[in-house]
C-alpha cells in the first residue's frame, strides 16, 4: 500500500539555522503531496502542497518540490525561527478510490532554540 | 469564511461507554474526512463522508461509524469505548475533487483540519 517515511526526529535547532527534513514516499499512480504543520493543543495547518512532478510549494519561506524520479517531497527553510518550533507532518493523497484519504509520515518535531 | 469546527473539544468517557464528536466543515465543503491520531499510530485514516455517503474506510474495527448529514455536517460514534480509543480525533473537509488530471493530481483537494477532540477513556 501507499506510504510516507519521514526522516526521525526530533530535531533541534539555534535560531536562523537552515531546515530540512526528509520525506520520500510509496504509491502507484500520480500522489500529490503535502506539508501540514501542528502546533501543541492544536489541529494541523496546511503549510504547503505540490500536485504534480517538479512542482514547487512554498509558503512562509518554506519550500518543497515534488521529485518522482526519487520519490521525495524534502521541506526546507532558509532560516529558521523560534515560532517554527511544532510538528511536521509529511502526507500523500491519490483521489479515486482512495479519495478523501491522507497517508501521513510519522510526524517530526522541530524544537528551535533562540 | 469560518474554519472547520470541532465540538466537544475534551472528553472524558469510561470503557464500555459509547460517544458521539461533531464536526462542522467549512461552508461550501461537501467532503469531511476524519482521523485518529495517538502517540503510538501517528495519524491514520477513519473514514471520508461525500453527499452523505461514505465513499472510503479505513481499517478500523466496526465500533467505529459515522454519518453526514444533507448540510454536510458529520459526526462520528465510538461504541463500547476501550482504553486504546484515547486519542485526537480530527477531522478535515475539502471541496470535492475534479476529474484526474492528465501529468498528475488526481483531482485530490487539499484538506483543512479542525482543532480537534481530544478523547480521553477511563
Amino acid at each position: 500500500g501507499d506510504s510516507v517515511t519521514q526522516m526521525e526526529g526530533p530535531v533541534t535547532l539555534s535560531e536562523e539555522a537552515f531546515l530540512t527534513i526528509n520525506c520520500t514516499y510509496t504509491a502507484t499512480g500520480y500522489p500529490s503531496l503535502f506539508w501540514y504543520v501542528q502546533y501543541p493543543g492544536e489541529g494541523l495547518q496546511l503549510l504547503l502542497k505540490a500536485t504534480k512532478a517538479d512542482d514547487k510549494g512554498s509558503n512562509k519561506g518554506f519550500e518543497a518540490t515534488y521529485r518522482k524520479e526519487t520519490t521525495s517531497f524534502h521541506l526546507e527553510k532558509g532560516s529558521v525561527q523560534v515560532s517554527d518550533s511544532a510538528v511536521y507532518f509529511c502526507a500523500l493523497s491519490k483521489g479515486g478510490t482512495s479519495y478523501g484519504k491522507l497517508t501521513f509520515g510519522q510526524g517530526t518535531i522541530l524544537t528551535v532554540h533562540p | 469564511k469560518a474554519g472547520v469546527t470541532q465540538t466537544p473539544r475534551y472528553l472524558i468517557k469510561t470503557r464500555g461507554q459509547q460517544v458521539t464528536l461533531s464536526c462542522s466543515p467549512i461552508s461550501g465543503h461537501r467532503s469531511v474526512s476524519w482521523y485518529q491520531q495517538t502517540p503510538g499510530q501517528g495519524l491514520q485514516f477513519l473514514f471520508e463522508y461525500f453527499s452523505e455517503t461514505q465513499r472510503n474506510k479505513g481499517n478500523f474495527p466496526g465500533r467505529f461509524s459515522g454519518r453526514q448529514f444533507s448540510n454536510s455536517r458529520s459526526e462520528m460514534n465510538v461504541s463500547t469505548l476501550e482504553l486504546g480509543d484515547s486519542a485526537l480525533y480530527l477531522c478535515a473537509s475539502s471541496w470535492p475533487g475534479q476529474a484526474p488530471g492528465l501529468a498528475g493530481g488526481w483531482g485530490t483537494d487539499t484538506q483543512y483540519f479542525g482543532p480537534g477532540t481530544r478523547l480521553t477513556v477511563l
